[in-house]
């Protein structure tokens, strides 16, 4: 079945130590967004990929980096954690047309200790 | 900047009562997606409704989206305990690069 898949499930990062989180998709889809859900918070969108071109949130903190290789891979860079960073993390697909609706993969969770 | 929100945030009910969600956009959007999130898991597609009038059904939920007054609403009929969780509408921008922005949630309990 084509999917979203993320690595790893779960991460355990200290302060301070940089953490990549990975994303990979079998869907051909040319759009590929970043996603962070606090405990009882809405998905905030953090950067999003329209084939290559990368788009940044405003209120993305610089922290955050990202990086689409190729079409199916994207992956999302903390540089340095801090405490306030975890969360979890949402990778998500879509086409440009909409007519369908974000593929979402099962998410990271990211503690920082 | 497109703002997409929810009432109410939190929803107690009991069985078999009827209830409905509402969602608030701020920018027009021809795009609106509702999703469910059980807790520690990642978000599951109901409804894509993607024109005026448009009206979706699935099993105890209906979705409509009413583009002009620019709200959405998701109506849960005789709710049984299934259906707690948190639920999301979602906007999608008509311009740029497209962008799909949550609302800030729904989080359902339904009270045997």
């Amino acid at each position: 079945d084509a999917m979203v898949i993320q690595n790893p499930r779960y991460q355990v990062t200290q302060f301070g130590k940089p953490v990549t989180l990975s994303c990979s998709q079998t869907l051909n889809h040319n759009v590929m967004y970043w996603y962070q859900q606090k405990s009882s918070q809405a998905p905030k969108l953090l950067f999003h990929y329209y084939d290559k071109d990368f788009n940044n949130e405003a209120d993305t903190p610089d922290n955050f980096q990202s990086r689409r290789p190729n079409t199916s891979f994207c992956f999302l860079d903390i540089r340095s954690p801090g405490l306030g960073d975890a969360a979890m993390y949402l990778c998500a697909t879509s086409t440009d047309r909409g007519l369908s609706p974000l593929h979402f993969g099962n998410g990271t969770r990211l503690t920082v200790t | 900047e497109l703002k997409v929100e929810q009432n109410p945030l939190f929803l107690s009910m009991q069985e078999g009562k009827n209830y409905t969600i509402y969602c608030n956009y701020s920018t027009t959007s021809d795009r609106l997606y509702w999703y469910r999130q059980d807790p520690g898991k990642s978000l599951e597609s109901l409804f894509v409704l993607l024109s005026n009038g448009a009206v979706k059904q699935e099993g105890r939920l209906m979705a409509s989206l009413d583009t002009k007054a620019r709200l959405s609403t998701l109506h849960i009929t005789a709710a049984v305990h299934d259906l707690s969780a948190t639920y999301f509408c979602a906007v999608r921008t008509t311009s740029g690069t497209y962008k799909y922005i949550f609302g800030t949630g729904t989080r359902l309990k339904v009270l045997a």
